[in-house]
């Protein structure tokens, strides 16, 4: 079975400041991890994925397999990343690559104050 | 390019009646997916497509929900009787699935209130 854990509901920093949004995983098998962003009022986009190791908005994201975790973190945080961040698990299939059910952990919002 | 497109945006109904969704996918997209999003929780898949065919619907309550792809474009999404714990945003994804994997691309959700 794949679940995701996000154990802050809610995360406050001021503008400037570094934030971390956690998140751990438990799969039996390999995954691949999401990031999902919903700013207000607009639909649900994606992130960033660790496959691709992007840095998007100046967030990264590292997948540990040791600790099953993929932590959001942004050195500099501004006022407009204030959002609801959801980490996502999906199986990864042979050849690396990954389709089909996306498994969300249950969000964090993100106030980013002035 | 409008996205994904959902309607309707918001829909109150009493229990016991129907309630359908609707959803057009991102031009192109073969894959098409439901999710269920209750307050506070991240989205459940309801149910996938791979074209007209239904790959995953192992979280489809078939007691009272449907769900057809008819054409493999648009998707409609139903509740027959609606029951109060429906209350829910009901979000549609595309994707084009191909062996390099796929981006889901989310609409922007039905939300259903049962009174």
């Amino acid at each position: 079975a794949q679940r995701v854990t996000q154990p802050e509901k809610l995360l406050s920093v001021f503008k400037g400041a570094p934030v971390e949004l956690k998140c751990n995983y438990s799969y039996s098998g390999s995954p691949e991890l999401f990031w999902y962003v919903q700013y207000s009022r607009q639909r649900l986009q994606l992130l960033l994925r660790h496959i691709s190791r992007e840095s998007i908005k100046g967030f990264t994201a590292d997948l540990n397999k040791g600790e099953t975790s993929f932590h959001l973190k942004k050195p500099f945080a501004q006022e407009e990343d204030s959002a609801m961040y959801y980490c996502a698990l999906r199986a990864l299939g042979a050849g690396g690559t990954s389709y089909g059910k996306l498994t969300f952990g249950q969000g964090t919002i993100l106030t980013v104050h002035p | 390019e409008a996205g994904v497109v959902q309607s309707p945006r918001y829909k109150i109904i009493e229990k016991k009646q129907p309630v359908a969704f609707w959803c057009n996918p991102i031009s192109g997209h073969n894959t098409l997916y439901w999710y269920l999003q209750n307050l506070g929780q991240g989205p459940e898949l309801l149910i996938r497509y791979e074209n007209e065919e239904a790959v995953d619907d192992s979280q489809l309550p078939k007691d009272r929900f449907s769900a057809e792809r008819l054409k493999g474009v648009d998707s409609t999404l139903k509740i027959q009787p609606a029951e109060l714990g429906d209350s829910a945003v009901y979000l549609c994804a595309s994707s084009y699935t191909s062996g390099a994997g796929d981006t889901q691309y989310f609409g922007p959700g039905t939300r259903l209130t049962v009174l």
